[in-house]
């Protein structure tokens, strides 16, 4: 059975204060590991897609890598706006299309 | 506004009584998913459909609920005699043929009472 978890749970940095969340997984042939942004309330928004070991993908203070194991999500001198849950899951080749999601990480970033 | 769309936003009803869903993807996305979030959890999968036909089911999906995406355009999420269990924050999503990706909507956030 496919399976993600997040840590940490909860991450409070002060503005500019760089930091890392990790995503580790076991999934039966990884076809896709994605990123997501959650605000409390809403929907999840999708950020990032990663397929390979080595990989990847940035955007503005976002940074995304995936090894065979685990992913991370780097935060590059976060701002306040940063603050939201950040949720990763996997897609792998024992269902259809389902996502399999972590609990996310809490982040707050104070000002 | 050309992203996922879903009504009502929130829901409150009563133990035993019925509730449905709605859910509009992106125009163009021919693949519709439903997922449940409760409090602290990431989303938990419950079905997906390409087009009009319902190819996948989880097992969380009791027969209690129902799914249908008639001429595969918007899709319905029904709960028969609700339960507080139910309670959680349901999730639609939609992606295209050509690309992995789903995109959420707001969700419909349902209260059992």
């Amino acid at each position: 059975e496919d399976q993600v978890t997040q840590s940490p749970e909860a991450l409070r940095l002060q503005e500019g204060e760089s930091s890392s969340l990790n995503c580790s997984y076991t999934v039966s042939g990884l076809r896709g590991l994605f990123w997501y942004r959650q605000d409390p309330g809403k929907g999840p928004e999708f950020l990032f897609t990663l397929y390979s070991a080595g990989e990847e993908k940035e955007k503005e203070r976002l940074k995304a890598t995936l090894t065979k194991k685990e992913s991370f999500l780097h935060i590059t001198a976060p701002k306040p706006e940063d603050s939201a849950t950040y949720l990763c899951a996997v897609r792998g080749n024992t269902g259809f299309q389902k996502l399999v999601f972590g609990t996310g990480t809490r982040l707050l970033v104070s000002p | 506004d050309t992203g996922v769309s879903q009504d009502p936003r929130h829901k409150i009803t009563k133990r035993g009584q019925n509730v449905t869903f709605r859910c509009d993807p992106i125009s163009e996305h021919n693949r519709l998913y439903w997922y449940r979030q409760t409090l602290g959890q990431g989303p938990e999968f419950l079905t997906y459909f390409q087009n009009e036909a319902q190819l996948e089911k989880s097992r969380l999906l009791s027969d209690r609920f129902s799914a249908e995406r008639p001429k595969g355009s918007f899709s319905t999420l029904e709960i028969q005699r609700t339960e507080q269990g139910d309670s959680a924050m349901y999730l639609c999503a939609s992606s295209s043929d050509s690309f992995n990706e789903q995109f959420f909507g707001p969700g419909t956030r349902l209260t059992v009472l």
